[in-house]
């Protein structure tokens, strides 16, 4: 089976960026996806195939995807960005999800 | 507006059977491919099911591959997933969410998701 591998936990100071990454083996042959969960919320889709923002995402959200790890960059993030953020790609007919990283913003 | 609303979700005894409606507006609903995805208690997400937009095709996570099956009402604008033989694992919210296409595959992502139904499994 196909995994991605995300750190459980970053933290960042409010305004500087943050980067989150997601790894798995030649992942930057498959497109990624990210979603932001919020507490007690649903998630929401924030970048659509590697680097695609969906519309009404701030353009301070951004990501790449290259050799084995893909990246969600948040720049001058801000505390409303505090959430898990998990990555998506797909292994076949089975969609996969990776196990989560929780941004701290402090 | 697309809205998403599950329910059937609660407290069911290890072994005991549920099944969950997900009813849908705001979108022609046999135009896109449904999915369910669940979250434990503190944990991931985990994709668990997806159907097509016509019902021909499902698909099936390995951890419910034979106990759990999706299926819909075109109709009734209605997505289901009938669970049984259920265990302490499968607590979790369960989300209905909404392909952005038509056919279930590589390539889908989802654009909407439902609140969520919790489902508890114990004794």
């Amino acid at each position: 089976s196909y995994d991605l591998t995300q750190p459980p936990s970053v933290s960042v100071s409010p305004g500087q960026t943050a980067t989150i990454t997601c790894s798995g083996d030649k992942l930057g042959d498959r497109y990624v996806w990210w979603y932001q969960q919020k507490p007690g919320q649903s998630p929401v889709l924030v970048i659509s195939q590697d680097t695609k923002r969906p519309s009404g995402i701030p353009d301070r959200f951004s990501g790449s995807n290259s050799g084995n790890t893909a990246t969600l960059t948040i720049s001058g993030t801000q505390a409303m960005d505090e959430a898990d953020y998990y990555c998506q790609a797909w292994d076949t007919n089975i969609l996969i999800f990776g196990g989560g990283t929780k941004l701290t913003v402090l | 507006e697309v809205q998403l609303l599950e329910s059937g979700g609660g407290l069911v005894q290890p072994g005991g059977s549920l099944r969950l409606s997900c009813v849908v507006s705001g979108f022609t609903f046999s135009n896109y491919a449904m999915s369910w995805v669940r979250q434990a208690p503190g944990k991931g997400l985990e994709w668990v099911s997806g159907i097509s937009g016509s019902g021909g095709a499902t698909f099936y996570a390995d951890s419910v591959k034979g106990r759990f099956s999706i299926s819909r009402d075109n109709s009734k604008n209605t997505l289901y997933l009938q669970m049984k033989s259920l265990t302490v694992e499968d607590t979790a919210v369960y989300y209905c969410a909404k392909d952005v296409f038509v056919n279930y595959g590589s390539g889908s992502y989802y654009n909407f998701w439902g609140q969520g139904t919790l489902v508890t499994v114990s004794s």
